[in-house]
């Protein structure tokens, strides 16, 4: 079946740090993938997403490369701030059954001062 | 746009009881699914929905069920509740059948079962 891998947390930085985040997947076929964003209290935000090899999906100075060649989804940003503090997760949808979302389990960034 | 809005934000249960949660999509989307997040088993898909038929089904227990009304309007319920059903139970839809796009989420509702 379908997985999703992510980075163990939390996540630790200060302000204007660089990002990553590691996402790496397993699906059958050619699967869209996402990051999601979920700050304290609040339901998930899509952040950005990626249909197809060698896609990039940006937002908010994130970006994250569809690598079929290594299977895998990273997350960066080039400066972090303290509002990017929140739970990120990776997922994805497969071409089989495109309306089932599998998430990994989450990575706390805590960005301070 | 009008966003997902979810109903109840928060809701206290008894074990045992039965419960409804609600869910109401972004105008024009046709497809609503359902998720339950707990710090133990992180985000695992209930069931999806579209144009009123159940699509698509996770691995959980026949307590758990949902339909989808004419407007797209989604309900879960859940009987016999137990203690381990307290989770946030986030609702998601989406307008295309295709994986390709995004799901938009609402803000979920957040059940304790006591």
């Amino acid at each position: 079946g379908n997985s999703v891998t992510q980075m163990e947390g939390p996540v630790t930085l200060s302000e204007e740090a660089f990002l990553t985040i590691n996402c790496t997947y397993t699906a059958t076929g050619y699967p869209s993938l996402f990051w999601y964003v979920q700050y304290p209290g609040e339901g998930l935000q899509l952040l950005l997403k990626a249909t197809k090899a060698d896609d990039k999906g940006s937002n908010k100075g994130f970006e994250a490369t569809y690598r079929k060649e290594t299977t895998s989804f990273h997350l960066e940003k080039g400066s972090v701030q303290v509002s990017d503090s929140a739970v990120y997760f990776c997922a994805l949808t497969d071409t089989g059954t495109a309306s089932k979302l599998t998430f990994g389990t989450g990575t706390r960034l805590q960005v301070t001062l | 746009k009008a966003g997902v809005t979810q109903t109840p934000r928060y809701l206290i249960k008894t074990r045992g009881q039965q419960v409804t949660l609600s869910c109401s999509p972004i105008s024009g989307h046709r497809s609503v699914s359902w998720y339950q997040q707990t710090p133990g088993q992180g985000l695992q898909f209930l069931f999806e929905y579209f144009s009123e038929t159940q699509r698509n089904k996770g691995n959980f227990p026949g307590r758990f069920s949902g339909r989808q009304f004419s407007n797209s309007r989604s309900e879960m319920n859940v009987s016999t509740l137990e203690l381990g059903d307290s989770a946030l139970y986030l609702c998601a839809s989406r307008e295309e059948v295709t994986g390709s796009d995004g799901y938009t989420f609402g803000s979920g509702t957040r059940l304790t079962v006591v």
